[in-house]
């Protein structure tokens, strides 16, 4: 079955770092998000991705942060310089469509910033 | 406008016993309303989701019931097995949002065997 996957699955990195976390989508799929959840929180939306441009973004989604698809499979997460409450599980998500059939989560990269 | 509320928190059912989870929301541009499955460690999955143009949706032991008047859907779990416990998210979205999904706040099951 085809899967969404995740590197790495947990990043230690020290506050001011940049950190880059990678994903790769289902094959097919067209539409690429990023979410993160907050210990015993709620998932949150951070950015969506279509035709090779951001289609919608959160307020959490600052300066800080930036997305690109490098290639024909990868997609990544940048945050230029990290802070204490960056702290999350960081999701990437894939669908087919605008999210109307489904959008599928990988196994989440553990972002620790100390 | 764009809020999703859950509730439980938490719930406790016996083996065998209907687990039901509730969501209300407000934007009434919503539709498409998915239920994740969490476990420890890991990523949402997708469980069963409803478009408003239905009123239930059942797939297995899990059933989506959908109150567009109200704005308000379920998740029932029936038979509810040890190995449903998990956090369970119901979430929304629209074609128009730019498919962002937007979570409830989760309810942790626990099905004691």
């Amino acid at each position: 079955e085809p899967e969404v996957t995740q590197t790495p699955s947990h990043q230690v990195t020290q506050m001011g770092q940049e950190v880059i976390l990678r994903c790769v989508p289902i094959s097919n799929h067209l539409y690429f998000y990023w979410y993160r959840q907050i210990l015993g929180q709620k998932v949150e939306f951070l950015v969506s991705f279509y035709n090779n441009e951001i289609s919608e973004k959160s307020e959490i989604f600052d300066d800080q942060f930036s997305v690109e698809r490098p290639d024909g499979s990868n997609f990544t997460l940048k945050i230029r310089s990290t802070k204490l409450e960056d702290s999350a599980m960081y999701f990437c998500a894939s669908s087919v469509d605008r999210g109307l059939s489904g959008a599928f989560f990988g196994q989440g990269t553990r972002l620790t910033v100390v | 406008q764009q809020q999703v509320k859950q509730s439980p928190q938490s719930l406790i059912v016996q083996k065998g016993g209907i687990s039901i989870i509730n969501c209300a929301y407000e934007n009434t541009a919503f539709d498409y309303f998915p239920w994740y499955q969490q476990f420890p460690g890991k990523g949402p999955a997708l469980l069963i989701a409803i478009r408003p143009d239905v009123s239930e949706k059942k797939e297995g032991r899990f059933t989506i019931s959908f109150n567009k008047s109200a704005k308000q859907f379920s998740l029932h779990i029936m038979d509810s097995q040890p190995g449903d416990s998990a956090t369970y998210f119901c979430a929304a979205t629209s074609g128009s949002s730019g498919s962002r999904l937007t979570f409830g706040e989760g309810t942790q099951l626990t099905v004691n065997p």
